[in-house]
């Protein structure tokens, strides 16, 4: 059973540009969630998406952006890059994204922006 | 809305020296509460999830406790390799569906020789 995957691993960008960050979920599952881990802190929940819809989102703005593919993986975009946005990006997935349901997390892409 | 503090924020403990980490929660309908472990630069790993009060779950040198308002991580005669973040997440009564997770900014654990 592969898990989730992502990549790149790490990534550095300056203020103002665009990014896309990929994620593959684990075999099986249909739900994949993004979250945003800044230095020192918990995640941050940005959006989930179950079957190719957007079904759930945090308080995070419009220029955070995200698709999820018929085979289920996924992709978040990130316009006008700030300096703040550096973190690591975490994707996880789960079955069905079901209430109760786990959630087992990729390794994380460590975007910088300069 | 929905609050999760951990504490402490960190704790150095020497080998074979038992502890408990602390995770409060403020929630409107508790689903499940969530344990991970994250190493330095790495995604959470999953440990345990705790669905209702009085429920108890163990894996090796660690267990988790849950009442209504907390939940507790022990830590029996931990060795080095369980040094790490210890995290706590809850998931609440979501009313724009799915299963999101709040988490707290958990508590960094370091086992000593």
């Amino acid at each position: 059973e592969t898990g989730v995957t992502q990549s790149p691993t790490h990534l550095i960008k300056t203020r103002g540009q665009q990014v896309t960050l990929r994620c593959s979920s684990q075999s099986g599952h249909n739900t994949v969630s993004w979250y945003q881990q800044a230095l020192g802190q918990g995640p941050q929940f940005i959006f989930q998406y179950y079957r190719e819809e957007e079904n759930g989102r945090g308080n995070f703005p419009p220029r955070f952006s995200g698709l999820q593919f018929p085979n289920y993986s996924s992709e978040l975009n990130v316009n006008a890059l700030e300096l703040d946005d550096s973190a690591l990006y975490l994707c996880a997935s789960s079955p069905t994204g079901g209430r109760q349901e786990t959630q087992y997390f990729g390794p994380g892409t460590r975007l910088l922006v300069l | 809305e929905d609050q999760v503090t951990q504490s402490p924020e960190a704790l150095r403990l020497q080998e074979g020296e038992s502890s408990s980490l602390n995770c409060s929660y403020t929630v409107s309908g508790l689903r499940g509460l969530f344990w991970y472990r994250q190493d330095p630069g790495k995604g959470p790993e999953f440990l345990f999830t705790l669905y209702s009060a009085g429920e108890e779950k163990e894996k090796e040198r660690l267990k988790a406790t849950l009442t209504k308002k907390e939940s507790f991580l022990h830590i029996t005669a931990p060795k080095p390799e369980d040094s790490a973040t210890y995290l706590c997440a809850v998931q609440a009564g979501f009313t724009g569906g799915g299963n999101k997770l709040t988490f707290g900014t958990g508590t960094q654990l370091k086992v000593e020789l």
